[in-house]
């Protein structure tokens, strides 16, 4: 069975670059049946879609946060990161990883346990 | 964007008893293809939202029939026949129809 877990720091200083990878286990990003996504949720609020990448590399952004995501893959080591700049205290949010499949509009059905990324001076 | 709207926003329920959700859409969810791309998740404390109905009306595996999906176009409904004290937590609708993917604003259910 996939697993996905959410890594990197839990604290991040305001104007700083958040920074997190997603590894997989249990099955293989090249294997190109899934899109690998970043989703986030502020304390006791609601989902915020972040955007994929595929395993090519090919990426898609929330038009919301577009210009400070960057979403990249490592097929090597099976994760996949997410880059967010210029971080502001309403970034702070668990981050969650997660797929989808890659045929059609389908629907999240694994995701990691999520991080709590706090940005505090 | 599309934005999905939840009504109500909490929910006290009695266990035994019925549950209901409403989830609608600021465009229609029917692709060409027949299909309707709308999603419901339930988030326990604590946990990851975990998917519960895909396509409007189907079960995810392993969810239990007393959780049920209706709906068609832009208006969609979740409905629990029997509520049990596990199925706290918050509901989410979601759409993939279009990208970006949105959510729901989530709907608390808790046990009276």
């Amino acid at each position: 069975q996939v697993q996905l877990q959410e890594s990197g720091p839990g604290l991040v200083k305001p104007s700083q670059t958040l920074s997190l990878t997603c590894t997989v286990s249990g099955g293989s990003i090249s294997s190109g049946d899934y899109y690998w996504s970043w989703i986030r949720q502020p304390p006791g609020k609601g989902l915020e879609w972040i955007g994929y990448i595929y395993y090519s590399g090919s990426t898609y952004y929330n038009p919301s946060l577009k210009s400070r995501v960057t979403i990249s893959v490592d097929t090597s080591k099976n994760q996949f990161s997410l880059k967010l700049s210029s971080v502001t205290a309403a970034d702070t949010a668990v981050y969650y990883c997660a797929r989808r499949d890659s045929s059609g509009y389908q629907p999240f059905d694994y995701w990691g346990q999520g991080t709590l990324v706090t940005v505090s001076s | 964007d599309i934005v999905m709207t939840q009504t109500p926003l909490s929910l006290s329920v009695t266990p035994g008893q019925p549950a209901s959700i409403s989830c609608k859409s600021s465009q229609s969810l029917l692709h060409s293809d027949g299909k309707t791309y709308l999603y419901w998740y339930l988030q326990k404390p604590g946990q990851p939202p975990q998917l519960l109905i895909y396509e409007v009306s189907n079960r995810f595996s392993g969810v239990p029939d007393r959780f049920s999906g209706s709906g068609s176009g832009t208006d969609f409904t979740l409905k629990i026949s029997r509520v049990e004290a596990e199925d706290v937590g918050v509901y989410y609708c979601m759409q993939s129809i279009q990208l970006p993917l949105t959510f729901g604003p989530g709907t608390k259910v808790d046990i009276k």
